[in-house]
């Protein structure tokens, strides 16, 4: 079955840096991959997603980047602020919709 | 998009009682899905709910353990039964709000959760 791995487990940056999250997966059928962004005491919330027929997509100051065949998707956040600290989990899938297979997180403290 | 909430937020049991727990979205959805995140962990998933199915459950999680309920398109519980402390974690449910045609064209959205504590 699918495995997804995430690194780094914590980062720390300062504010307005750019931070860098990045997650392999394992199965190549996968063909979906989305952001989420949890906070103390609440759920997921989606902040970008990428599917396996684009290789960037932007929103913002928030942007992915999906590398097929070397299977691995990373998450760029740039000129951070205090409240993107949170912890943040990739995901694939088959495609949305499906279950998905979580990384283990990411926890960013952005110190101002 | 979807917004789900689920009911209740929290609760501490006590060890050998059993919990409901509820999900409702506020549209029509196909698929929806149980996950649990145990403190400080990522999500795992515990079975997916169809509507008008049985729940497919993942390994390592049994339907005596985890029975799902979907009555309808809006609606699921997960029920934790004969709890021990090790079940004590964060309950979630998310949902697809794709249907035919747009099956696959959105993505996951998630509850709030429901934090479980059993002494």
């Amino acid at each position: 079955g699918e495995n997804v791995e995430q690194h780094p487990s914590t980062l720390s940056v300062q504010e307005g840096d750019s931070a860098v999250i990045k997650c392999t997966y394992s199965d190549s059928a996968s063909n979906y991959f989305p952001w989420y962004k949890q906070e103390l005491g609440k759920g997921p919330q989606l902040i970008i997603d990428i599917r396996s027929n684009v290789g960037e997509k932007k929103d913002q100051r928030i942007a992915v980047t999906l590398n097929k065949t070397a299977k691995h998707f990373s998450l760029h956040i740039t000129e951070t602020q205090p409240e993107d600290s949170a912890v943040y989990f990739c995901a694939a899938s088959y495609q949305a919709g499906t279950a998905l297979i979580f990384g283990k997180g990411t926890t960013l403290s952005v110190s101002s | 998009s979807a917004v789900i909430s689920q009911k209740p937020s929290r609760d501490i049991c006590q060890r050998g009682t059993s919990l409901t727990i509820q999900c409702q979205v506020d549209s029509q959805v196909t698929m929806m899905f149980w996950y649990r995140q145990q403190p400080g962990q990522s999500l795992t998933l515990i079975a997916t709910a169809n509507q008008g199915s049985e729940a497919t459950y993942e390994s390592g999680f049994v339907i005596d353990k985890f029975p799902i309920s979907r009555p309808n398109l809006t609606f699921s519980t997960l029920t934790v039964s004969n709890m021990s402390p090790e079940d004590s974690s964060i309950y979630l449910c998310s949902a697809d709000p794709g249907q035919g045609a747009t099956r696959g064209l959105d993505t996951q959205y998630f509850g709030p959760g429901t934090r479980l504590t059993v002494l």
